[in-house]
């Protein structure tokens, strides 16, 4: 348990559905963090939120659109997905400035297939 | 940030010490190492950091030579639930606007058999 959740931990959906990705944190950060980790790839930084504000798009395609309300909530809104988007989905918080380095706390996943 | 490169995959051996090397010959002077491990499924778990000579805790050890261009991940008396990837990453907490960007690369798979 590192004090991050993640709902839900499974999802299918089709390529015309909408469905969001929740992200709780409940370590007082105030950073948090989506990626994206394919089958047999590293791990890939989607966005980034520093005190609720996004400081980092990695060229994020727009069928994925993050919203941060609170610094201990963080959504991934997803639509139109395509197949290739299968993947898991892990969000991450981190105190910043980080004092030394970088220790970032990850959530569980979600797992999600696009069918 | 600083390209690490590690062996992609390690095979070992309940009980034993397994070290994992990192290499990183472009580190710059405010860069940390960090590793992390992962198992399948889950996020990456921190598991140590440095800066340089050697870290203890209560899971692994990092010995960071005095060049700093390398590192190295050693794992004392491994089991079978051992068995995940480990990152390698470094960074700089200072570095402004991406002071706290993970950039993982594929990581060193170790298989630890009975």
């Amino acid at each position: 348990e590192t004090g991050v959740t993640q709902t839900p931990r499974h999802l299918v959906m089709g390529m015309t559905n909408k469905k969001s990705l929740k992200c709780e944190q409940h370590l007082g950060h105030n950073a948090m963090y989506w990626y994206k980790q394919s089958a047999k790839k590293p791990l890939e930084l989607m966005f980034v939120y520093n005190f609720k504000e996004q400081t980092e798009n990695n060229s994020v395609p727009s069928r994925f659109s993050p919203e941060c309300p609170n610094s201990s909530h963080l959504f991934l809104h997803l639509h139109t997905l395509q197949p290739e988007d299968s993947a898991l989905y892990l969000c991450a918080s981190s105190q910043v400035p980080a004092q030394t380095g970088y220790e970032q706390y990850f959530g569980p996943g979600t797992r999600l297939t696009v069918t | 940030l600083a390209k690490t490169t590690q062996p992609i995959s390690m095979d070992s051996y309940e009980g034993q010490e397994v070290n994992i090397t990192c290499s990183h010959n472009n580190i710059a002077t405010n860069d940390y190492i960090t590793w992390y491990q992962q198992f399948p499924s889950q996020g990456p778990r921190f598991i140590i950091q440095g800066y340089k000579t050697k870290v203890t805790n209560e899971v692994a050890s990092l010995f960071i030579p005095a060049d700093r261009k390398s590192s190295t991940l050693s794992l004392p008396r491994v089991s079978l639930s051992d068995t995940a990837v480990y990152y390698c990453l470094v960074g700089d907490s200072n570095s402004g606007g991406s002071n706290y960007k993970l950039t993982f690369g594929k990581g060193t798979l170790l298989t630890v058999n009975p």
